[in-house]
């Protein structure tokens, strides 16, 4: 198994919700990651976790709560967000320590109200 | 700071041509580079890497890419595109931090293909 499955594929939120984006990987890998991409534009690097641990929190606002419960899973707590914050957000996993391959979900599309 | 510059925000090419894509980075020690694909709607796919020795790398689909150190550059390369191939493509350096790996993404080339 090869995949980092993400739901839900589309989210519709207000500013006032309280939601969660959610990955999972079953390859054993042990580093998880949180991109955001605005359309037409790169991934940009939210958070890693590594041995499930927080590795790297690239500044992102406090709204953005991210989660791993397990070597398996990691969420995204989404709470007060902005229109601004509408984006694909990517989940990815890789094995830590660098030079390997990073596997994508195909993402979850948020439109925030 | 290490950067990534990918030159062509667009380009198109007719079917069966070949293809070659720029990258440029910038990094002060031997970089981590790679490739993906993003297909509309999609999450990124692994093309190919380089992180040393050979300095032209094969990837999946009939891709290419050439590490040369004097330019700065990574290259991607496919000597016959085919429709499929239509797509948005980014090159990345690894920055490796603290044990884990941290993409820096180019501004990515979206490859349009005329039948």
């Amino acid at each position: 198994d090869t995949e980092v499955t993400q739901t839900p594929k589309h989210l519709v939120m207000g500013m006032t919700n309280k939601k969660s984006l959610k990955c999972e990987q079953h390859m054993g890998h042990r580093a998880m990651y949180w991109y955001k991409q605005k359309a037409k534009k790169p991934p940009e690097l939210m958070f890693v976790y590594s041995y499930e641990k927080l590795s790297i929190n690239e500044s992102v606002p406090s709204r953005f709560s991210p989660e791993c419960p397990n070597s398996s899973l990691l969420n995204l707590h989404l709470h007060a967000l902005q229109p601004e914050d509408s984006a694909l957000y990517l989940c990815a996993s890789s094995q830590p320590g660098g030079t390997g391959e990073l596997f994508f979900g195909e993402g979850s599309r948020l439109t925030v109200l | 700071a290490q950067s990534v510059t990918q030159p062509d925000i667009h380009i198109t090419v007719s079917e069966g041509a070949s293809l070659e894509l720029r990258c440029n980075y910038s990094y002060g020690a031997t970089p981590y580079l790679f490739w993906y694909v993003q297909s509309p709607g999609q999450g990124l796919q692994l093309l190919l890497k380089y992180f040393s020795g050979d300095t032209l790398v094969q990837g999946i689909k009939g891709f290419e890419a050439e590490f040369k150190r004097s330019q700065s550059s990574f290259n991607l390369r496919k000597p016959s595109v085919h429709w499929s191939d239509a797509a948005e493509y980014f090159c990345a350096v690894d920055l490796l931090d603290q044990g884990a790996q941290k993409l820096v993404f180019g501004q990515g080339t979206r490859l349009t293909i005329n039948p």
